[in-house]
């Protein structure tokens, strides 16, 4: 198994740039999420799905828009991507949102830079 | 506010020391997890626990709800447990609240 797959691991970006960061896991688990990694901050929560067809904000949405594809796959979309949002990107998942007695699973994660 | 802190944020030790890593929070939680960050980025749990103690290996973790703080413990440390250990609390919402990390080196 796969665990979580995010792609790309890396990305440069102009200001105003769109894209999109892919996240995908073969789990069957029904919770995924989107955090960023800023140098001395905590984890941070963009969005997470409870559930296939559901998408709630997170401590820090603006800026972002998330897909959740099917029960697998969860997208990040940066519309217009700004200096403040370079930062190191991870997808995660887990069985049930509530985090208790479930384990994360954490993608690879995603370098990106906006110039 | 739901706060974590983590300390110490920087911690060096000889190979074969005790490692203690140290997570408080401020109000009352549901589950407290315990990540590993590797030298490489990529992130794996470690324990989610929610009272008591559980023990992986070399690596214990314990959690004391009253005075609101967990701990992290390495026995017998060794050069691959260098890395950034991450703990994060689950504040009787559903999503979790993440402390900075403490950056841990054992030197060889």
């Amino acid at each position: 198994n796969a665990g979580v797959t995010q792609t790309p691991k890396f990305q440069v970006l102009k200001t105003g740039q769109s894209m999109t960061l892919q996240c995908a896991q073969d789990m069957n688990h029904n919770s995924m999420y989107w955090y960023r990694q800023d140098p001395g901050m905590g984890l941070r929560l963009i969005y997470y799905s409870a559930s296939e067809g559901t998408t709630d904000k997170g401590e820090v949405p603006n800026g972002y828009n998330v897909s959740r594809l099917n029960k697998r796959e969860f997208s990040l979309r940066l519309e217009s991507a700004a200096p403040s949002q370079t930062s190191v990107y991870f997808c995660a998942s887990s069985e049930a949102l509530r985090g208790t007695g479930e384990k994360l699973f954490f993608g690879s994660g995603t370098q990106l830079s906006v110039l | 506010k739901n706060e974590v802190e983590q300390s110490p944020q920087n911690l060096t030790a000889q190979e074969g020391e005790f490692i203690t890593i140290n997570c408080s929070y401020s109000v009352g939680i549901s589950a407290l997890h315990w990540l590993q960050q590797h030298p490489g980025g990529g992130i794996v749990s470690l324990f989610m626990l929610s009272s008591g103690k559980k023990k992986h290996g070399r690596l214990i973790a314990t959690i004391n709800i009253q005075e609101k703080h967990s701990s992290l413990h390495i026995t017998a440390s060794h050069p691959r447990d260098s890395a950034v250990y991450i703990c994060a609390a689950l504040f009787g919402n559903e999503k979790l609240t993440f402390g900075t990390g403490t950056r841990l080196t054992i030197i060889p």
